[in-house]
């Protein structure tokens, strides 16, 4: 069976600060992508970003980032000055075969 | 840029009716997907088609859940009847195809109420 965890149901950041969020899973494939999607309260949920479980090289996007550890099967986001638009849930998601699996999210809220 | 069309947006319904909603996925995308969203939770799959067949229905309740994507293209999802549990935010999410790095776009969703 595929899981996926996110630990931190809330977090907060001040703005321009750096955030990381959490996220375990477990599978059994060896074949597998990860992704982070953005959920804004308007609830259309977007591509943050995704890493291949066959690259050891961490992927980014401008601000966001993450720490891929597949022996740990971690996979967390750094999000590097953060802005209030970055206000959002934030939902790991494992794509291994067909299926697609999401956590339950982790809410992140930006103080000015 | 390409969007997943849902319909209706809200929908508030009294228990033992019967709701149905539509998704357009984008055009060419061969596998839909119908998640289940409940408030402060993740989406929860109920069904996956890749073209006009069902991959994986097996969280669908299918005592009162049916769905359908008859030609391969648009899909409608139906509960019939209405449980007051059954509230929550049903999202339609299409990609290219069902497997490796094909990336999910998701439409902006159908939030039902059950009363």
């Amino acid at each position: 069976a595929q899981t996926v965890t996110q630990s931190q149901p809330e977090m907060s950041v001040q703005e321009a600060e750096t955030v990381t969020l959490s996220c375990t899973y477990d599978t059994s494939e060896s074949d597998y992508y990860l992704f982070w999607y953005k959920q804004p309260p308007s609830r259309q949920m977007i591509l943050v970003i995704r890493q291949e479980a066959y690259k050891q090289q961490n992927a980014t996007e401008n601000r966001f980032s993450v720490n891929f550890q597949k022996a740990a099967k971690s996979f967390s986001l750094k999000i590097s000055d953060s802005q209030l638009g970055d206000a959002a849930m934030y939902f790991c998601a494992l794509r291994s075969g067909e299926k697609v699996i999401f956590g339950p999210g982790t809410s992140l809220s930006v103080i000015p | 840029e390409a969007e997943v069309a849902q319909s209706p947006r809200y929908k508030i319904t009294e228990k033992s009716q019967a709701v149905a909603f539509w998704c357009d996925p984008i055009s060419g995308h061969a596998t839909l997907y119908w998640y289940r969203q409940i408030l402060g939770q993740g989406p929860e799959l109920l069904v996956q088609f890749q073209d006009e067949s069902v991959v994986d229905d097996s969280q669908l309740p299918k005592d009162r859940f049916s769905a359908e994507r008859l030609k391969g293209v648009d899909s409608t999802l139906k509960i019939q009847p209405a449980e007051l549990g059954d509230s929550a935010m049903y999202l339609c999410a299409s990609s290219p195809g069902n497997s490796g790095a094909n990336v999910l776009t998701f439409g902006a969703g159908s939030r039902l109420t059950v009363l």
